[in-house]
């Protein structure tokens, strides 16, 4: 069965610091993956995506994900984080059977202190 | 930024009563899907559409759900009597054809009383 794992429900992290947020996969195949945030009382938004290539992936505002077959996981970074970087982050699986329908993780909170 | 644009973003309704909300999905984008996120951020996929044609739904739509494409008009998702446990957050996303990225709406929020 295709599924999401993020074990981490909520991470809090100084501004300025480091954040890497985990995610565990389950799929026979290459997987498409992609990390999603949502800021509070709005939709989600796509950071970054990997279909094949090169394992580390860019994304928007200074975040990068990193594949690993071996692992089953596609870890999210980001050097420096910022207060506005507070959110909900999704770890998403695209299953190519029937419609294309998206596999969620359960998300990860990330809370910025200042 | 998604140009995914959905109404309304709230919706209040009491049980046994009819719920309806709108999406309208980028422009050029054929595919529409509906999934529901519960305030344990679980997601459910609802439906999907290309153009008119509904491409996969599950069961649960088949009964009190209903959604559909027309051509020229908004997307629409319905809940013929809305039960307390349809409250939820009701995202539209859409994307090119054969596109895998889902650019997603902001949502409409529904309570059912």
């Amino acid at each position: 069965a295709q599924s999401v794992t993020q074990p981490d429900a909520r991470v809090t992290v100084s501004e300025g610091a480091s954040l890497q947020l985990r995610c565990k996969y389950s799929y026979s195949g290459t997987p498409y993956l992609f990390w999603y945030v949502q800021y509070p009382r709005q939709g989600l938004q796509l950071l970054l995506k990997y279909y094949s290539g090169d394992p580390v992936v860019q994304g928007v505002n200074g975040f990068e994900a990193e594949f690993s077959k071996s692992n089953s996981s596609f870890h999210l970074r980001k050097a420096s984080v910022h207060w506005s970087d507070s959110a909900v982050y999704f770890c998403v699986l695209i299953a190519y059977q029937g419609g294309r329908a998206l596999i969620f993780g359960t998300g990860t909170t990330v809370s910025v202190s200042p | 930024n998604s140009k995914v644009i959905q109404t309304p973003r709230y919706l209040v309704k009491g049980q046994g009563q009819k719920a309806k909300m709108r999406c309208i999905p980028e422009k050029g984008h054929p595919v529409v899907f509906w999934y529901q996120q519960n305030k344990n951020n679980e997601f459910k996929f609802l439906i999907n559409f290309q153009n008119q044609e509904v491409l996969q739904q599950i069961d649960m739509t088949e009964k009190r759900f209903s959604a559909e494409c027309p051509s020229n008009s908004p997307c629409s998702l319905e809940i013929q009597s809305s039960e307390a446990g349809d409250s939820a957050l009701y995202l539209c996303a859409s994307s090119l054809l054969g596109g895998p990225e889902q650019y997603f709406g902001p949502g409409t929020r529904l309570t059912v009383l």
